[in-house]
């Protein structure tokens, strides 16, 4: 079962436009990480973000976290093509070992 | 420093036939996690493994199953296999016992096709 739901399922934005994408999740967690796809290859990741945290920047990156309503958002300022893939929230589960779950992801395109 | 390596990387097969993919996990990691990833899907947890033993396993029938050697390389077998088996299966590496506050590194998996 997946943990994770991540909204919207795709989107659509023009190039230099920002991008934001949502997660919500099921049950209580050590840390968030989002991760990014191209064209059905390996998973990269982006950014951890730890439950005790509520915000966390990385270069044109921007993760919010808010335990109390199980949701997370990704902000990607001035978007680029490359930045066209899939990105997808994954959780663990507190008391769990290490173990991440993922949610069905978002599918993100930059138009030129 | 290699990352995260799969092998091979498509691979082909017919219903009812078995295969094994191969995992080397980034230096330095000795917990391995496989996923199955079907067309448009997130990633769906398989199992993990730690000291050459299976810890943690999702909702996969025992068809799959796996092994970690020594060296913390590990296998994911997949026996019987059916058409839904299609899929790009990841691997991935992490450090066991941080309570999962280390990022897990992916190789870029290996694209399964059953005919």
């Amino acid at each position: 079962s997946q943990q994770g739901e991540e909204d919207p399922q795709a989107l659509s934005i023009q190039e230099g436009e920002n991008a934001t994408m949502n997660c919500s999740y099921k049950t209580s967690i050590n840390n968030l990480q989002w991760y990014r796809q191209n064209s059905g290859r390996g998973l990269v990741h982006l950014i951890l973000i730890r439950s005790n945290e509520r915000e966390k920047h990385s270069g044109r990156l921007r993760v919010t976290l808010d335990t109390s309503k199980k949701s997370s958002s990704l902000l990607i300022t001035a978007s680029r093509a490359a930045d066209t893939a899939s990105y997808f929230c994954a959780t663990d589960q507190m008391n769990r070992d290490d173990k991440i779950i993922f949610g069905k992801g978002t599918r993100l395109h930059i138009l030129p | 420093d290699a990352g995260v390596t799969q092998s091979p990387t498509h691979l082909i097969k017919t219903r009812g036939q078995q295969v094994t993919l191969r995992c080397s996990p980034k230096s330095g990691h000795d917990t391995v996690s496989w996923y199955q990833q079907a067309l448009g899907q997130g990633p769906q947890f398989i199992f993990q493994y730690y000291e050459e033993e299976e810890r943690q396993r999702g909702n996969f029938p025992d068809r799959f199953s796996g092994h970690q050697f020594p060296n913390y390389s590990s296998e994911l077998n997949v026996n019987a296999l059916l058409l839904g088996d299609s899929a790009l299966y990841l691997c991935a590496s992490s450090i066991f016992g941080q309570g999962g506050n280390t990022e897990a590194f992916f190789g870029q998996g290996t694209r399964l096709t059953v005919v």
